[in-house]
């Protein structure tokens, strides 16, 4: 069936590097694809999105690249902050769709 | 504006009981949707909406039960409840959107419900 991998579960980096969060679909179909956080006790946010005709897009420190040929995308966040620590979702699904597949999640720790 | 609303935040039953979980969003969505996280499995869809008065099943329906009688809200309910249920429980909404993007989902935070 239709899946979403995510790696790495866990990432620890020291506050000011970067981090970066990959993951891997398998439905051809898919053309959307956000991220969310999650802060502890809260539910998932989105922070940033991708369509399918856009290579990369950039949002202050937060980047997400694609490559639909691979079905790869990617989280990219750079000068790391403590209060990035979250677990972080990737997300696949269809433009005007209700359907979404997640990623297991990332927990992302920012050490000071 | 509150966004998506869950009640209760905080539950626990013994096995066996009933319990439903209460959603509204006041955002005018026409999709809601029920989810479950699990450590290590991510979100995984139990029911969702594409309209007041319509309800699907999601990857794992089973044991649960949803009802969308308004708009606003989408209700889940556990008919008799097992340990294995025992999960954080999120509720989601989103516009039925055909433009040239996807439908941004909002989540409510979500309801620790423990079967014991």
């Amino acid at each position: 069936g239709e899946n979403v991998e995510q790696h790495p579960s866990t990432l620890s980096v020291q506050e000011g590097d970067s981090a970066v969060i990959k993951c891997t679909y398998s439905d051809s179909a898919s053309n959307y694809f956000p991220w969310y956080k999650q802060e502890l006790g809260k539910g998932p946010q989105l922070i940033i999105d991708i369509r399918s005709n856009v290579g990369e897009k950039k949002d202050q420190r937060i980047a997400v690249t694609l490559n639909k040929t691979a079905k790869h995308f990617s989280l990219h966040i750079t000068e790391t902050q403590p209060e990035d620590s979250a677990v972080y979702f990737c997300a696949a699904g269809g433009i005007g769709t209700y359907k979404y597949i997640f990623g297991t999640g990332t927990r992302l720790k920012v050490l000071a | 504006n509150a966004g998506v609303t869950q009640t209760p935040k905080f539950r626990v039953l013994k096995t066996g009981q009933s319990m439903t979980l209460l959603c509204a969003q006041d955002m005018n969505h026409e999709y809601m949707y029920w989810y479950r996280q699990d450590p290590g499995m991510g979100l995984r869809l139990i029911h969702y909406s594409v309209g007041e008065g319509t309800t699907a099943k999601g990857e794992v329906p089973d044991g649960y039960n949803v009802s969308r009688l308004k708009k606003q809200n989408f209700l889940l309910g556990l008919e008799s409840a097992a340990p294995s249920q025992t999960s954080v429980y999120f509720c989601a909404s989103s516009y039925n959107y055909r433009g040239g993007s996807g439908n941004t989902i909002y989540f409510g935070e979500g309801s620790w419900l423990t079967v014991v």
